[in-house]
């Protein structure tokens, strides 16, 4: 069956343009999380849903991201008046419940020049 | 806080060398760990994990055992090949509702033939 999908693969825009990622996490996975891969600072976790709902929006660094899920499937990772310090590979991973293995997409590198 | 710590990169060894990179986290409750890999153009994906103390998680030759008297779950190989030349990551889940994912900086690995 098909893993989880990213799109786009790579992003590049220009600082102040607001960017959308999305993910599409594996069929009948009910978790999905978003994190962030930054050079020299490792993973961080963003947010997370259980079905439509982000119980747990505690990784956005600040009021410019927001994210949401639809039909508790695809999710969009929305960045606005994008900086340079936004410039990461940005991960989506699902699973199929809460402390299950998390099944990662290939990521989104977006680049802010 | 909750955070991993692992031994930095980048290694390199040859082939059939043996291999260890040491992970110990702070975390509370009683937390899952995992390994993650992440080949050259590929996405993350588990390499192993370990639910509870003194488990042991293995796979394609990796051994990892969850050690809470002293926080760790280091891991290895006693062979290695050009093939696990890699990036690795140690994690754990938080014993929370979301069961997000708190990430070591990520250890790289060469393997010379």
């Amino acid at each position: 069956g098909a893993g989880v999908s990213q799109s786009p693969s790579n992003k590049v825009t220009e600082k102040g343009k607001d960017v959308e990622l999305r993910c599409d996490p594996i069929s009948g996975h009910t978790a999905l999380y978003w994190y962030r891969q930054s050079l020299g600072q490792g993973l961080e976790f963003l947010i997370y849903f259980q079905g439509n709902s982000a119980p747990d929006k505690s990784g956005l660094p600040s009021d410019r991201f927001s994210a949401e899920r639809t039909g508790g499937s695809v999710s969009t990772l929305t960045i606005q008046r994008t900086q340079q310090e936004d410039s990461a590979v940005y991960l989506c991973a699902s699973s199929h419940g809460q402390g299950d293995e998390q099944f990662f997409g290939p990521g989104t590198r977006l680049t802010v020049l | 806080g909750n955070s991993v710590t692992q031994m930095e990169g980048p290694v390199t060894l040859s082939e059939e060398a043996f291999l260890t990179i040491n992970c110990t986290y702070t975390a509370t409750g009683y937390p899952s760990l995992f390994w993650y890999v992440q080949y050259p153009g590929e996405g993350l994906q588990l390499l192993l994990k370990a639910t509870k103390a003194d488990d042991k998680g293995s796979n394609k030759g990796f051994e990892a055992t969850y050690r809470k008297e002293t926080t760790s779950f280091h891991l290895e190989k006693g062979s290695v090949q050009v093939s696990d030349s890699a990036v690795y990551f140690c994690a754990f889940n938080n014993a929370g509702n979301n069961r997000k994912l708190i990430w070591g900086l990520g250890t790289s690995l060469a393997v010379n033939p």
